[in-house]
């Protein structure tokens, strides 16, 4: 069974305190890891899908990256816009396209 | 481009009435769509897959008869939540693929149930 672990919970920073999310995952045949962000009361808003070990991609303030295990989003120079519940999702070669998510961890920026 | 819509944004029913959800893709054709449910402080939870023109594929739990899904074009699922009861409460989200075989699901804005 994948499973998908995030931690932090939560984390509070600073406006310009840079800082990372941890995605620890166990899949047999990932397919592919996706980065969402969540905003109170919203549905998920795509980010990134990484699919190889190494893999980085970038969006404004947030940078992705992924090894065979885990996942890190890194967030540089964050902005109280940015505070949101960030999630990890996996996706396995074996599992019809299905998203198996973690718990989410939930960041908070004050200005 | 991938904007997914969801009707209503919330609604509030009482115990034993149906509640129908709908998802629409709005600027692509979706094969596939999916449903979720999330509880306050809690991660998604996938209930169901749905394919066009074909029956649901339904988690483990999820009970078939209870919450029905249509998926009639390649653009419009349906959930329907039959004979709500309070626990059934919770917020409902979809999503769906650009095509089939496409890995990223583009997510709709949740429709938030409340049985009383």
């Amino acid at each position: 069974e994948d499973q998908v672990t995030q931690s932090p919970e939560a984390l509070r920073l600073q406006e310009g305190e840079s800082s990372s999310l941890n995605c620890s995952y166990t899949v047999s045949g990932l397919r592919g890891l996706f980065w969402y962000r969540q905003d109170p009361g919203k549905g998920p808003e795509f980010l990134f899908t990484l699919y190889s070990a190494g893999e980085e991609k970038e969006k404004e303030r947030l940078k992705a990256t992924l090894t065979k295990k885990e996942s890190f989003l890194h967030i540089t120079a964050p902005k109280p816009e940015d505070s949101a519940t960030y999630l990890c999702a996996v996706q396995a070669y074996s599992n019809d396209y299905k998203l198996s998510f973690g718990a989410g961890t939930t960041v908070t920026v004050r200005a | 481009g991938a904007v997914v819509s969801q009707h209503p944004s919330w609604v509030i029913c009482k115990s034993g009435t149906s509640v129908k959800i709908e998802c629409r893709s709005l600027d692509f054709q979706a094969t596939t769509m999916f449903w979720y449910r999330q509880f306050p402080k809690q991660s998604l939870m996938l209930m169901a897959t749905s394919n066009e023109g074909s029956k649901a594929t339904y988690e483990q739990g999820v009970e078939k008869d209870k919450f029905l899904i249509n998926h009639a074009s390649l653009t419009l699922s349906t959930l329907t939540v039959t004979s709500a009861h309070p626990e059934d409460s919770s917020f409902y989200i979809c999503s769906a693929s650009l095509w089939e075989g496409t890995d990223t699901q583009y997510f709709g804005p949740g429709t938030r149930l409340t049985v009383l």
